[in-house]
C-alpha cells in the first residue's frame, strides 16, 4: 500500500538558515503529493502540491518538486523566519489531483531561532 | 479564517464506553473527512463522507461509525472505547470528494483511560 518516510525531527535552525525536509514515498500509479503545515495551536493546513512528475509547488517561499524516478517529494526554503516554526507533513494523495485518502508521514518539527 | 469548528476540544472516556465527537464544515463545502492522529504519528483517514452517505473508508474497524447531516455537518462515533483510541481526532472539509483539503479544523483531544 501507500506510504510516506518523512525526515525525523527536530530541526532547529537559526533565523535566514536554509531549510530541506526529505520526503520519499511507495505508492502504485501516480499520486498527487502534499506538504501540510500544522503552526502551534492551529490545524493543518495545506502549504504546496503537485499533481504530476517534475511539477514544482511552491507557496510562502517554500518549493518542493515531484521526482518521480527517486519517488520524493523534499521541502525546501532558503531563508527561513522564525514564524516558518511549526510541524510540516508530507502526504500523499490520489492520481489526478485528488487528495481523497490521504497518506501523511509522521511530521517533522522544525524549530526557527532568532 | 478556517471555517471548521470541531466540538468538544477535550475529552476523557472509559474503556468501553461510547463517543460522538462533531465538526461543522466550511460553508459550501459538502464533504467531509475524518482523521485519527496517534501521538507522534501522521493522520490516518478514517473516512469519508459526501452528501449524507460515506464515500470511503480506511483500515478502521466497525465500531468506527459516522453520519453527515443535510447541512453538511459531521459526526464521528466510536463505540466500545479501547485505550488505543486514544487520539487526536481531525476533521476537514471540502467543496466536493475530488477537491483539495485546504485546512483541517483544530481537532478533538480523546483520551481513554
Amino acid at each position: 500500500g501507500n506510504s510516506v518516510t518523512q525526515m525525523e525531527g527536530p530541526v532547529t535552525l537559526s533565523e535566514e538558515a536554509f531549510l530541506t525536509i526529505n520526503c520519499t514515498y511507495t505508492a502504485t500509479g501516480y499520486p498527487s503529493l502534499f506538504w501540510y503545515v500544522q503552526y502551534p495551536g492551529e490545524g493543518l493546513q495545506l502549504l504546496l502540491k503537485a499533481t504530476k512528475a517534475d511539477d514544482k509547488g511552491s507557496n510562502k517561499g517554500f518549493e518542493a518538486t515531484y521526482r518521480k524516478e527517486t519517488t520524493s517529494f523534499h521541502l525546501e526554503k532558503g531563508s527561513v523566519q522564525v514564524s516558518d516554526s511549526a510541524v510540516y507533513f508530507c502526504a500523499l494523495g490520489g492520481s489526478g489531483g485528488s487528495n481523497y485518502k490521504l497518506t501523511f508521514g509522521k511530521g517533522t518539527l522544525l524549530t526557527v531561532n532568532p | 479564517e478556517t471555517g471548521v469548528t470541531q466540538s468538544p476540544t477535550h475529552l476523557i472516556k472509559t474503556r468501553g464506553q461510547q463517543v460522538t465527537l462533531r465538526c461543522s464544515s466550511q460553508s459550501g463545502h459538502n464533504t467531509v473527512s475524518w482523521y485519527q492522529q496517534a501521538l507522534g504519528q501522521g493522520p490516518q483517514f478514517i473516512f469519508q463522507y459526501y452528501r449524507e452517505e460515506e464515500n470511503g473508508r480506511g483500515n478502521f474497524p466497525p465500531r468506527f461509525s459516522g453520519l453527515q447531516f443535510p447541512n453538511y455537518s459531521s459526526e464521528l462515533n466510536v463505540n466500545a472505547l479501547e485505550l488505543d483510541d486514544s487520539a487526536l481526532y481531525l476533521c476537514a472539509s471540502s467543496l466536493d470528494p475530488s477537491s483539495d483539503i485546504g485546512y483541517f479544523g483544530p481537532g478533538t483531544r480523546l483520551t481513554v483511560t
